[in-house]
């Protein structure tokens, strides 16, 4: 079954780059990465998705691995409207296209 | 861009009673999934309809039922309510691609409190 693992949490300062990174052993071969934000009360926001290599959109990047076994979002100079909670979820394998969440990353991003 | 809507934002029920949540997904987008998410806890799946027949089921309560009508529209009826079922729930939708390849969009979600 296709599971996440994730920090708990990561402090940063304003003007930093921030590296989330999420391990995704058991990820089935055609599933693509997808990554989320989420604030308080409200719904997962799309950041990023992508399937090997790099992937870069106006607000992040997204480093993969040859082996696809982990990814890592990159988040440039990061700003207080930057701490949320960040999801990689999975779908499980041959099972649906539902997102399995696992344990997000909480980010707080300090003055 | 159009987003995806849910209705109501809010809702308040007594145990016991029913609530029925509506979701309307992107323009031209054909699947729809709903989460369910508890205080402090992760999105859960509920289930999700793909061209108005259900497509996946997670762990959704047999107290819980959910269709998507022609307009792709979808609504989540909830009966006998538990405090328990008190959570944000959300609903998103996404153009289904090659297996794997879709992107869901999550819309703001409804928090119900069951009193």
């Amino acid at each position: 079954l296709a599971k996440t693992t994730q920090p708990i949490s990561m402090d940063s300062y304003e003007g930093q780059e921030v590296n989330i990174t999420c391990s995704h052993n058991n990820i089935a071969t055609n599933d693509y990465i997808t990554w989320y934000q989420q604030f308080p009360s409200q719904g997962p926001r799309f950041i990023i998705q992508g399937y090997k290599t790099k992937v870069t959109n106006e607000v992040a990047s997204l480093f993969i691995p040859a082996d696809r076994k982990s990814s890592t979002l990159s988040l440039p100079r990061v700003s207080l409207s930057d701490t949320a909670v960040y999801y990689c979820p999975l779908r499980p394998n041959n099972a649906g296209n539902m997102l399995t969440f696992g344990g997000g990353t909480r980010l707080m991003v300090k003055p | 861009a159009a987003g995806v809507i849910q209705s109501p934002r809010h809702l308040i029920k007594e145990k016991r009673e029913t609530a029925t949540l509506k979701c309307y997904p992107i323009p031209r987008h054909d699947t729809v999934y709903w989460y369910q998410q508890g205080p402090g806890q992760d999105p859960q799946f509920l289930i999700s309809f793909y061209e108005k027949m259900q497509s996946d089921k997670g762990s959704i309560p047999d107290r819980f039922s959910a269709q998507q009508f022609s307009d792709y529209h979808s609504e989540l009826n909830m009966s006998s309510l538990e405090l328990g079922d008190s959570a944000l729930y959300f609903c998103a939708s996404s153009l289904l691609g090659p297996e794997g390849t879709d992107t869901q969009y999550f819309g703001p979600g409804t928090r119900l409190t069951v009193l």
